[in-house]
Order: C-alpha cells, then structure tokens, then sequence
C-alpha cells in the first residue's frame, strides 16, 4: 500500500514539445506529493509540488495535475528544452509521528529533449 | 558550504572493512534522512531523525548504523557489507512536518567489492 507506480520509464520528446509523466498511489494518507529532477552525479532536487486537496498547481513550464479520486497525479513539462534532460521521480509523503516525514518514491523516469 | 554536503563522493570499500558516511546541512533543518538509491529501483528511504532521535528505521540491516549527533550532522556507519549493498546513498534533510521539502546533497557513490 506503500507503493507509488511512475509511468514511462522513459521519454523521448523533441524541443518546443510537451512532456508527461504519470503517477498512482494507493495510500489515501499521502498527504503531500512532490516531483523531483534529478541529473547524472547530482542529488535529486525538488521541483514543485502539490497537496491533495488542489486539482492543479502551475510554476512557470511545469504543472502538476492531481485527480483525487483516481489517485493519479502528472507532471507536465510545456515547451520541453534540452536542459529539461533529466531523471524525474514523484513521490508521495507521509507525516512521521515523532517528526519528519516519509517519501515514498516512484522508480523513474528518464526524459530526453531532443532539438 | 551551502545546503546539504556529503562525503566522500565515492567510495571502494572490501566486504570486511568499516567505513562512515558524513552528511552535513546548512540550513537550519530539524529532520535529517539517508535513502538509498540503486539503479533500476526507486529510491528507498533507510532512516529518518527529527531533533536528533530516530523516527524510522525502514527495516534496514544491522550492518548499516546511523548516528545523528545534532540537527546538523548525520552519520552511516558500514561495517560486513555485501556486493548488493554498492549503491548510491544519499542524505537529505527538511523542516519537521508535514509538506516540508526535503533537499538531498549530492551522494556518495559506494562500491563493495
């Protein structure tokens, strides 16, 4: 019930175009839902992210859509450009009761813009 | 130094040595973890502390010790690792509560041969 499924693994998408990534979760306690990006030899950094009781949240090329009801949530990435190459995970968080909180993450996917 | 540092950044340990990883961040964080990261798995989480005590542990083996000394360093300490434990771990640290992002630091890169 832990588990978060990311679809696809990977993504070919050519520059100017729009790139989607696609989550589910199970747990209806997740509370918190974030995207990272990540790049070869580095940490991975957040990017937005968005509480279960908003349907949309937009941050400048990227907007996280979230169906509540479905419990599927996606990231899209408009005008896709090559520095978008990356690895992107979602995640899903749970409050810790002695503080702190738990991502659970989703395996993956890898992103390439192409010219 | 800014945000959350790790050493080393790689690291070639033999099945029977002891070695530690350090993290440190720098940016006022109560909550530090370590997550795991292996390719083609999602990234697991391993230990969670909040003000300087343990909140999770994620079923992780005993050969892995964490030490957090104070909000600002956390520690994982190695000793018997096996070949399946080469991986990348990394240290991430947040605010305690709930919505509060966690920033990672770059990793370090561990091979057990």
């Amino acid at each position: 019930q832990q588990q978060v499924k990311q679809s696809p693994q990977s993504l070919i998408v050519q520059k100017g175009g729009i790139s989607i990534i696609n989550c589910a979760y199970e747990n209806t306690a997740f509370d918190y839902f974030p995207w990272y990006q990540q790049f070869p030899g580095k940490g991975p950094a957040l990017l937005i992210a968005i509480r279960p009781d908003v349907s949309e949240k937009k941050e400048g090329r990227f907007t996280i859509s979230f169906n509540k009801s479905a419990k599927q949530f996606s990231l899209h990435i408009m005008d896709s450009q090559p520095g978008d190459s990356a690895t992107y995970f979602c995640a899903a968080s749970l409050i810790l009761t002695g503080g702190g909180n738990k991502l659970t993450f989703g395996t993956g996917t890898q992103l390439k813009v192409e010219l | 130094e800014t945000g959350v540092t790790q050493t080393p950044r790689h690291l070639v340990m033999g099945m029977t040595n002891k070695k530690s990883l350090k993290c440190e961040q720098h940016l006022g964080h109560n909550a530090m973890y370590w997550y795991k990261q292996s390719a083609k798995k999602p990234l697991e989480l391993m230990f969670v502390y909040n003000f300087k005590e343990q909140t999770e542990n994620n079923s992780v083996p005993s050969r892995f010790s964490p030490e957090c000394p104070n909000s600002s360093h956390l520690f994982l300490h190695l000793h018997t690792l096996q070949p399946e434990d080469s991986a990348l771990y990394l240290c991430a640290s947040s605010h305690s509560g709930t919505g509060n992002e966690q920033y990672f630091g770059p990793g370090t890169r561990l091979t057990v041969t």
